[in-house]
Order: C-alpha cells, then structure tokens, then sequence
C-alpha cells in the first residue's frame, strides 16, 4: 500500500519561511501533489510534481526527490491567512486518479 | 459555475437511519470521489467513479453505497447509520485525464450520528 508522513504541526511568525515535509512509500509513483485546507473549509489544490526539482508558484514552492521519496512545500513571506492545514498526495499505483493522502500538517502563524 | 456543490451542509441522524449525500459537479468531469475527513486527520477514500456508470470501492467502504447518477450527479448513501461515521464528508471531481492530481472539492457536509 501506500503511506505518507507529515509532520503534525508547524509554528512561524508572519513575513518568515517554512518548510513543510512530507516522506512516502509507494510501489508506483504517479507524482507528489500538496493541498491546503483552512478550519471549516475544503482542500483546495496548490501544487504537482511529477519529476524532481523544485515548481515555483508565487510564495509557494514544492519540491520532489523521487530517489528520496521525499518531498516539501515552501512557503514564503508568510500571511496571517496562511493558517491552515497542508496535505501532500500521492496518486494511486493503479493509475488512475485515485489520491492516498497524509494526515496534515497544521500550520500556525503568529504576528 | 458553482463548481462541486453538496447538500445538505449539516445533518444529524440517530443510530440506525439512513440518508443520501447529494453531490454535483458543472465542470463535465469524468471521475468523481467520496471522501470522509475525521478530526486531524486526512482525507480518506470511500468510494470512486472513473466515470460515468462505473463505480468502485476506495479505503473504507464499509457502511456507504454510492451512484453516479449521471455525469454531473454522485451519490453517498448510508444505509443504517453508525456513531462511527460522524464525519466530514467531501465529494470531489477531477477530469480523468487530468495531470496535475488536481481534484475539485465541494464544501462538505458535516454529519453527526447519535
């Protein structure tokens, strides 16, 4: 099967950088995705990497090292409205577009 | 476009009712999901549809049934409800040939059973 861990929670101040880990194993890799979910909402989509190397969007970054099964979300300039919950996916071994999710790493950011 | 949309967004039952999550989607999605989100925890799968008129069990489908309608519509049914499946429950949808892992999530409706 496939599992993934996530650090369970990470605290920063606004204005600074975090990282947000996510380790996994999986006997077919179809790419690393990470959602963000705030308190009473739905996980919306911020990021894929299918191959190695970083993907930049705006404040936000992931990172994927397919040879460490390891990947990380980088947030930058961080903002009050940043709180939430993250979760990095893996897709399926069968495939299709069937998600295996980690158990979130709550992100608290402080003034 | 509304997007994924659910209904009802709250629902309280007594151990041993039954009731049906709605879920629709506008975006002419081929796959659609049920998922179930329990306090700190993540989303795990219920049920899936590839696509239209398929079905298929995910990580714990016990205690639900599901019907994909037709393309927009997919449906969450708990037969005799149990105090274990209070959850969250998200529907979501993505295009089955999308790549990028990109699901589209509704609001989610929260259930509670007694």
């Amino acid at each position: 099967g496939q599992s993934l861990e996530q650090p369970s929670e990470v605290t920063a101040v606004e204005g600074a950088i975090v990282q947000i880990n996510c380790t996994y194993q999986t006997s077919g890799f179809y790419g690393l995705s990470w959602y963000q979910q705030h308190d009473g909402g739905a996980p919306t989509f911020l990021s894929y990497n299918a191959l190695d190397g970083l993907e930049e969007t705006g404040r936000f970054s992931s990172f994927l090292s397919r040879s460490d099964s390891y990947g990380y979300l980088l947030l930058q300039e961080l903002q009050m409205k940043d709180s939430a919950s993250y979760f990095c996916a893996v897709r399926d071994r069968t495939g299709f577009q069937k998600l295996v999710f980690g158990t979130g790493t709550r992100l608290l950011v402080s003034p | 476009n509304a997007g994924v949309t659910q209904t009802p967004k709250f629902q309280v039952l007594k151990t041993g009712q039954s009731m049906t999550l709605q879920c629709a989607q506008d975006m002419n999605h081929n796959s659609m999901y049920w998922y179930r989100q329990d306090p700190g925890m993540g989303l795990r799968l219920i049920y899936y549809s590839a696509s239209e008129g398929t079905t298929d069990k995910g990580e714990v489908p016990n205690g639900y049934n599901v019907s994909r309608l037709n393309k927009r519509e997919f449906s969450l049914r708990l037969e005799s409800a149990a105090p274990s499946q209070t959850s969250v429950y998200f529907c979501a949808s993505s295009p089955s040939a999308g790549v990028n892992n990109e699901q589209f999530f509704g609001p989610g409706t929260r259930l509670t059973v007694l």
